[in-house]
Order: structure tokens, then C-alpha cells, then sequence
């Protein structure tokens, strides 16, 4: 059965600092993992890895792959309130149709 | 367009009601599914649909029937639903071929009394 693994599944920090966040998977036939941000509703889009070892960055936020290990980490640079929520981290595998298996997601305080 | 919109917003039902939810995109998605997500929880998926057709139904009670009358609208008719189906129903589209732009409405947050 695919499998996604967050950790740490809750963290408080200070705002300036930085965080790293981690996803494990297991998937049959990987074919892209996603980390999403959820605030109070709707999960937001925020990067789609597919290639090991290529860092994908937007802003402070940067997150990269490595396939070989099956694990993927989210980083946030110099941290604002406006940065807690829930971030959730996805793997697509290719069975039959498009299906995301989500992790349980790590919530993400930052105290001012 | 690059939203999903979701209706209602919120929605309060009894456990002898039928009630609907429906899902809408206007980005020329071929595939859209509905998630359930529960407190505190990630999203679970419920039923996938390419193509206007069932593709994935993960094993969902028969109190929630799908329906894909158009490419463009997704709807879950609900009835005789239990507390336990208490939850926040995402609906979300993608391209079916690649994998690019998955996007999720703003959710209807169900509550059975």
C-alpha cells in the first residue's frame, strides 16, 4: 500500500527562523511528489518535484527530491506568521488514473 | 478561470435529508476528484473521475453517489449520511494527461445532526 510520512508532525518556532520539513514515501511507480500549504480550507499548490536532486524555489520556500531514498524536504528561510499552517506533503503514482496519497501533514506555528 | 468553486460552502443536514454538493471548473480539466478531510487530518480520496467516467472509487459508502454530468461540473449526493460523515469535502481537477496545475476548491464543511 503506497505510504506518505511527515515529520515532524507539529513545530513551533520564532519568527526569522528557518525550518526544514520532511516527507518520506513508498509508491508504486513514482511519478511526482507535491507539498501543499493549508490554511484553513483549500490546500494551496506549492511545488511539484519530479527530478531527484533539482531544488525548486519560490521566495523563502525551497524543496527538493531524493528519489534514491524515497524522501523529499520542504525549507522555509526567515519565517513569518503569515507561514503557519498545515503543510501537506503528496506522491502521485500512476495507477490506472491520477491519485494523490497524502501525508498527515505537519503543522507549522511560527509565534511573532 | 483557474478555480474550482465548491457549493455550499456549508452545509448542516440531518440523517434522513438528501442534499448535494456540487463542484465546478472552468480550466478545460479532464479529471476531477472528491477528497474528504477530516479535523486535524490530510485529505482522503473518495472517487476519481476521467473523462466524465468513474476511474477510482475507493471502497465509499453508497450514501455518497458521485456524479459527472459534464466535463466542467462534479457533484456528491448525499443521503442518509451518519455523524461520523461530519468533514471538510474538497473537490479538486487536473489535466488528465500530465500531471500539471492540481487545484482544489475552498471545500464544503459538512455537518450531520
Amino acid at each position: 500500500e503506497d505510504k506518505v510520512v511527515q515529520s515532524p508532525l507539529s513545530l513551533v518556532v520564532h519568527e526569522g527562523d528557518t525550518v526544514t520539513l520532511n516527507c518520506s514515501y513508498e509508491v508504486t511507480n513514482f511519478r511526482s511528489l507535491l507539498w501543499y500549504k493549508q490554511e484553513k480550507k483549500a490546500p494551496t499548490f506549492l511545488f511539484m518535484l519530479t527530478s531527484s536532486g533539482i531544488e525548486k524555489k519560490s521566495g523563502r520556500l525551497s524543496s527538493i527530491l531524493d528519489k534514491k531514498e524515497l524522501f523529499s524536504i520542504l525549507n522555509i528561510t526567515a519565517t513569518q506568521t503569515g507561514d503557519s499552517a498545515v503543510y501537506l506533503c503528496a506522491v502521485e503514482g500512476i495507477q490506472g488514473a491520477q491519485k494523490l496519497v497524502f501525508g498527515q501533514g505537519t503543522r507549522l506555528t511560527i509565534n511573532p | 478561470d483557474t478555480e474550482v468553486t465548491q457549493t455550499p460552502k456549508h452545509l448542516v443536514m440531518g440523517m434522513t435529508n438528501k442534499k448535494s454538493l456540487k463542484c465546478e471548473q472552468h480550466m478545460g480539466h479532464r479529471a476531477m476528484y472528491w477528497y474528504k478531510q477530516k479535523a486535524k487530518k490530510p485529505p482522503e480520496l473518495m472517487f476519481v473521475y476521467s473523462y466524465e467516467k468513474l476511474s477510482i472509487n475507493e471502497s465509499v459508502p453508497s450514501r455518497f453517489s458521485p456524479e459527472c454530468p459534464n466535463s466542467s461540473l462534479l457533484n456528491l449526493h448525499l443521503h442518509a449520511l451518519q455523524p461520523e460523515d461530519s468533514a471538510l469535502y474538497l473537490c479538486a481537477s487536473s489535466p488528465s494527461q500530465g500531471f500539471y496545475g492540481y487545484t482544489f476548491g475552498s471545500g464544503t464543511r459538512l455537518t450531520v445532526v
